[in-house]
């Protein structure tokens, strides 16, 4: 099993640019999430979806829109990147508590943007 | 509003000791549940212990135990007989209610000196 998979790993973009941050799980798992973690900071939540086909903001939401394409993949569109948008940006899956295990969010190995 | 507050920015420890990772929250719920994780200097997140509000025991995972004190509102990490290989950021986020978001700490930068 891959896990959390998120391409790309790496990312340059000019201000005003588009990209759209993709994310695969393959552990069945209901729920994705998305992250942002800026240096030296812990992670905020951006957007995530419990369920296929439902998604929902987080604390931090503006300036990105998501699409739970299925129940595996959850992708994140940046429509005109702004150097505040520079972070590294992590996806995440996990099944609610009660399911299976405690409810832990299983992460990606992160997509390290930098706008200019 | 949910808060998670790690006030140790960086923390040395000597090889081989024990070390506690502090992390308080604030929360009104009376469902909620803690998680610490680590994010080594490779990036990735990875999951170390959890425990429930209701959990009446402290968890305990390998050499990661859990010291919950729910009157004082804290979940600090213990880590026993340290390791090289424990030099990381150290996450504590807390999921509250029925949700499974999590809100996360400002970590601490744990640093083992052999």
């Amino acid at each position: 099993n891959a896990g959390v998979t998120q391409t790309p790993k790496f990312q340059v973009l000019k201000t005003g640019q588009s990209m759209t941050l993709q994310c695969a799980q393959d552990m069945n798992h209901n729920s994705m999430y998305w992250y942002r973690q800026d240096p030296g900071m812990g992670l905020r939540l951006i957007y995530y979806s419990a369920s296929e086909g439902t998604t929902d903001k987080g604390e931090v939401p503006n300036g990105y829109n998501v699409s739970r394409l299925n129940k595996r993949e959850f992708s994140l569109r940046l429509e005109s990147a702004a150097p505040s948008q520079t972070s590294v940006y992590f996806c995440a899956s996990s099944n609610p508590l009660g399911l299976a295990g405690v409810g832990e969010q299983y992460f990606g190995p992160g997509t390290r943007l930098t706008v200019t | 509003a949910q808060k998670i507050t790690q006030t140790q920015p960086g923390m040395f420890v000597q090889e081989k000791e024990a070390v506690t990772l502090d992390c308080t929250y604030d929360t009104s719920d009376q469902s909620y549940g803690l998680f610490w994780y680590k994010q080594p200097s490779s990036g990735e997140m990875i999951f170390l212990i959890y425990q429930g509000s209701y959990d009446e025991q402290n968890a305990t995972e390998g050499r990661y135990s859990l010291n919950f004190q729910k009157a004082r509102k804290s979940a600090n990490l213990v880590i026993s007989a340290s390791q090289l290989g424990d030099s990381a950021m150290y996450f504590c986020a807390m999921r509250f209610n029925a949700g499974n978001m999590l809100t996360f700490g400002g970590g601490t930068r744990l640093m083992v000196k052999p």
